[in-house]
């Protein structure tokens, strides 16, 4: 399957401990992007690469939240000393931008990550 | 923050009527997408429509768009059970900082009785 994966797709932890999701894109894509969405409500954006640079983080991404994408490949999205409302679905999607700054403009979304902080 | 609002919240029908879905947004785009989701799930792209486009179609979707007054309706011919799932609208901007950078709104979640 060549399309954008998550893991792991379920995460139940206690409050204060860390997290970390990853993201595969699909191979040929350099954009990725972050949502997190929450019961009832749209994906809300957290995070988004060009290749291996962040190119914006959003408010909602507070000092516990982290994203890399070392080499331009696979992401990884760290969330420290969790709490409560960190409880989500994390979501991650991939595009491609071609050079000359056309792109297809729809996003390829993985299957999520569940998390639920106790 | 959430860029546009969709009505209605909630929408149940019979197979074989039409849904239709509307969303508003706030600011200038460049195009609006529709996905789809599942419970549970990921969301699946639909359709996208540019700026300067007024209707498109795909297969049994018609998207409309009106820039003026800011808003864009899905709709959905002949429903199947299988199309039960939650219907988002995302706004991409106008070129900038944020090209590309996706805005959903809150969903519609369609209920299709067989």
């Amino acid at each position: 399957d060549t399309g954008v994966s998550q893991d792991p797709r379920h995460k139940i932890t206690k409050r204060g401990q860390n997290v970390t999701f990853r993201c595969d894109p699909i191979s040929e894509h350099n954009r990725l992007y972050w949502y997190r969405q929450t019961l009832g409500q749209g994906p809300e954006f957290l995070t988004y690469f060009q290749n291996e640079a962040q190119l914006e983080k959003s408010r909602l991404l507070s000092d516990r939240f982290s994203a890399e994408r070392p080499k331009g490949s696979f992401s990884t999205l760290e969330i420290q000393r969790t709490e409560q409302g960190d409880s989500a679905m994390y979501l991650c999607a991939s595009s491609l931008r071609s050079e000359q700054g056309a792109r297809t403009g729809e996003l390829f979304f993985g299957e999520g990550s569940r998390l639920t902080v106790l | 923050s959430q860029q546009g609002e969709e009505d209605p919240q909630a929408l149940s029908i019979q197979e074989g009527e039409n849904a239709t879905m509307n969303c508003s947004y706030k600011t200038s785009i460049n195009n609006l997408q529709w996905y789809r989701q599942n419970s549970g799930r990921g969301l699946v792209h639909l359709i996208l429509i540019r700026s300067n486009e007024r209707e498109k179609h795909s297969g049994r979707l018609r998207v409309t768009l009106d820039t003026s007054k800011k808003s864009s309706s899905l709709l959905i011919t002949a429903s199947r059970a299988a199309d039960t799932a939650s219907y988002f609208c995302a706004t991409d901007p106008i070129r900038g900082t944020s090209y590309g950078k996706l805005t959903f709104g809150q969903g519609t979640i369609l209920t299709v009785h067989p």
